[in-house]
């Protein structure tokens, strides 16, 4: 079935860096848009970036331009997040997903990874 | 960027009412809207996509109508696995942007 299974999460202090990765499986990886959503504690949901099938063409939200880059490893069925220059605004839980594809769907976020945590404290 | 605004954000109801959520895009999105459902402590869920397509496995009491900047989202008569969150997602333009939530609670 098809399985994304987010890590590299934890506690980071403030200007630091982490690196998250998702691991895919169940679906033909390569041919799939990516992204990543995250939700701040008790906070809704916001987009923060999403690539292409090559990883030629990446999008980012204002809020993390600059300072995270998202990158992909085809071969491997692996999705990641560089996140540098960390504030505690970027605390969370952070979600890959995979792009809905087809007629309609292209352009939604089914099915996502069960989550991981990042916090952003001294 | 598109800004998504759903209502109520908390909806307190009982098992087997009709529920209704509405939310509103600041600029015409057609029908490239999704919905996602969320319960505590889990990855949100696609139940909805184009507005009012169906996604499969998602039960026939829950349906969504509207294009252009108002949609709404409908369960026809609430079930007890259905308090939970939900979110409207507009994907008519980058950046895709979530509604606020709404959060759907026992009265």
């Amino acid at each position: 079935q098809v399985q994304l299974v987010e890590s590299g999460g934890g506690v980071v202090q403030p200007e630091r860096s982490l690196t998250l990765s998702c691991a895919a499986s169940g679906f033909s990886f390569k041919s799939c848009v990516m992204h990543w959503v995250r939700q701040a504690p008790g906070k809704g949901l916001e987009w923060v970036s999403g690539i292409s099938l090559d990883g030629n063409d990446k999008h980012y939200a204002d809020s993390v331009k600059g300072r995270f880059t998202v990158s992909r490893d085809n071969s491997k069925n692996t999705l990641n997040l560089q996140m540098n220059s960390l504030t505690t605004e970027d605390t969370g839980v952070y979600y890959c997903a995979r792009e809905g594809y087809g007629s309609g769907y292209c352009g939604t976020f089914d099915p996502w990874g069960q989550g991981v945590l990042v916090t952003v404290s001294s | 960027d598109i800004q998504m605004t759903q209502s109520p954000s908390t909806l307190s109801a009982s098992v087997g009412d009709r529920v209704t959520i509405t939310c509103r895009a600041s600029q015409s999105i057609s029908g490239w809207l999704a919905w996602y459902q969320q319960k505590p402590g889990k990855a949100p869920k696609l139940i909805i996509y184009e507005a009012s397509s169906l996604m499969s496995g998602v039960p026939s009491r829950f349906s969504g109508s509207g294009s252009g900047t108002e949609f709404v989202l409908t369960i026809s008569s609430l079930q007890p696995d259905d308090f939970a969150t939900f979110y409207c997602q507009q994907y008519q333009r980058y950046p895709p942007t979530f509604g606020q939530g709404t959060k759907v609670e026992m009265k």
